[in-house]
């Protein structure tokens, strides 16, 4: 059974730093392109980063770039998101997800992140 | 960046009613066009990919379908598990990103 699970949410005061995990299993990790997707609660999905199946080729939406780094570690089957000069509309849910042809076919619960004084 | 508006924002179905979803891109689309489903305190369900293709154990009253820019889900008869938002989502490589619509919340009339 697929599973993607996200951790390392937390209350952080603007201008701090955090780092996401999500701990894949129950399929081929390696194989596979990897994002993180945000949701603010009660509003829509925005796309914030990608990483290809080796680790190599990162991508990044405006609004973070230079901000945030999506990395992977294949041998521990983690996906990671270091998120940098956080900002209040930087609040939100963090879904941590993988990719097939284009579209979002696993989702995990996803990992709260506010950024508060 | 392509811009996906989602149509109507609420929609109000009774059960066994057929629900018919739209979602205009800004520009035209290659095939790279997906339905998503998000019930309360759930993340997203992936339910139709590359427009028209049902996700693995998805039932056959879901459908997609369109091409360019407009696009549609179909439901072809309301489940009470069906009331929840949908999305839609595109991939471009030109210009490059993912970007989601607005969402439809589909409720119980």
């Amino acid at each position: 059974e697929v599973q993607l699970v996200g951790s390392g949410g937390d209350l952080i005061q603007p201008g701090g730093s955090l780092r996401l995990s999500c701990a894949a299993s129950g399929f081929a990790f390696g194989d596979y392109w990897m994002h993180w997707v945000r949701q603010v609660p009660g509003k829509g999905l925005v796309w914030v980063a990608r990483i290809d199946d080796t680790g190599i080729i990162a991508n990044y939406s405006d609004s973070v770039k230079g901000r945030f780094t999506i990395s992977r570690d294949n041998a521990k089957n983690t996906l990671y998101l270091q998120m940098n000069s956080l900002r209040a509309e930087d609040t939100a849910l963090y879904y941590c997800v993988r990719s097939e042809r284009g579209s979002f076919d696993f989702w995990a619960q996803g990992t709260l992140v506010t950024v508060s004084s | 960046e392509i811009v996906l508006t989602q149509s109507p924002a609420t929609l109000s179905l009774s059960p066994g009613e057929r629900a018919t979803l739209s979602c205009r891109a800004s520009q035209s689309l290659f095939r790279s066009l997906a339905w998503y489903q998000q019930k309360p305190g759930q993340p997203p369900r992936l339910l139709i990919h590359e427009v028209s293709k049902r996700a693995t154990g998805i039932p056959a009253r879901f459908s997609g379908s369109g091409s360019g820019t407009d696009f549609t889900l179909t439901i072809s008869s309301l489940e009470p598990e069906d009331f929840a938002i949908y999305y839609c989502q595109q991939r471009s490589n030109w210009p490059f990103g993912y970007t989601f619509g607005q969402g439809t919340k589909l409720e119980i009339k």
